[in-house]
């Protein structure tokens, strides 16, 4: 498909399980930036990587919280230990520039994660 | 703290007429505002956008409105069209770093 993809579609954590949730962003975008939405909430910025350099994790909420993009392509979402406030949408946007401009990102359709 | 909100939750208009989403934001430092458009099991896309330089930009049936004194921007849609029916998330951005609300839910009925 052309569009960003996100895998999986709805994961189901037990507390204190890790989690991996993969994007696979439009091919040839240099940009990828990964947002959390809580129920009732519009997305939150997590972290952005420019091509395998991540330029800004600002936006993740603790250690628990971990993202790679080691060939400037896939990336990877990790989060360690999850507790039931980590349940959320984990959205994943892409962009061909280079920089945060929110005009030009395309979004996933994100992973629906629910820690019981 | 939530600096971009849209205080209805929910809309709900005929198909035909106008709608009208409503977005306020608290920081005056915001330079750019977008609105976005969510279907279900599907990931925001862009819908139209506006610089803090203008007060009303226009794009087919979409028209955004910034009233910067206020700190409120609006989406004006018309006529709506069944089509429509999405969740609409109004964002703000400075510096590339872009605040969302929690998104206004659109029902066009035919």
């Amino acid at each position: 498909g052309a569009g960003v993809s996100q895998s999986p579609r709805y994961k189901v954590a037990k507390r204190g399980q890790d989690v991996a949730l993969r994007c696979d962003p439009i091919s040839g975008h240099v940009s990828l930036f990964w947002y959390q939405q809580a129920l009732g909430q519009g997305p939150e910025f997590l972290t952005y990587f420019q091509n395998e350099a991540q330029l800004d994790k600002s936006g993740l909420p603790s250690d628990r919280f971990f993202a790679e993009r080691p060939e400037g392509s896939v990336s990877t979402l990790k989060i360690q230990r999850t507790q039931q406030e980590d349940s959320a949408v984990y959205l994943c946007a892409s962009s061909f520039f280079r920089g945060r401009q929110p005009k030009t990102q395309y979004f996933g359709p994100g992973t629906r994660l629910l820690v019981l | 703290d939530q600096q971009v909100k849209q205080n209805s939750p929910s809309l709900s208009v005929q198909e035909g007429r106008i709608s009208i989403l409503n977005c306020d934001y608290t920081n005056s430092m915001f330079d750019y505002f977008l609105w976005y458009k969510k279907y279900p099991a599907e990931g925001p896309t862009f819908l139209i956008s506006i610089s803090s330089i203008k007060d009303k930009n226009e794009d087919g049936r979409f028209t955004v409105f910034l009233n910067k004194s206020a700190k409120h921007l609006s989406l004006h849609i018309v006529p709506s069209q069944p089509g429509d029916s999405a969740v609409y998330f109004c964002a703000a951005s400075r510096n590339n770093d872009m605040r969302f609300g929690a998104g206004t839910r659109l029902t066009v009925k035919p």
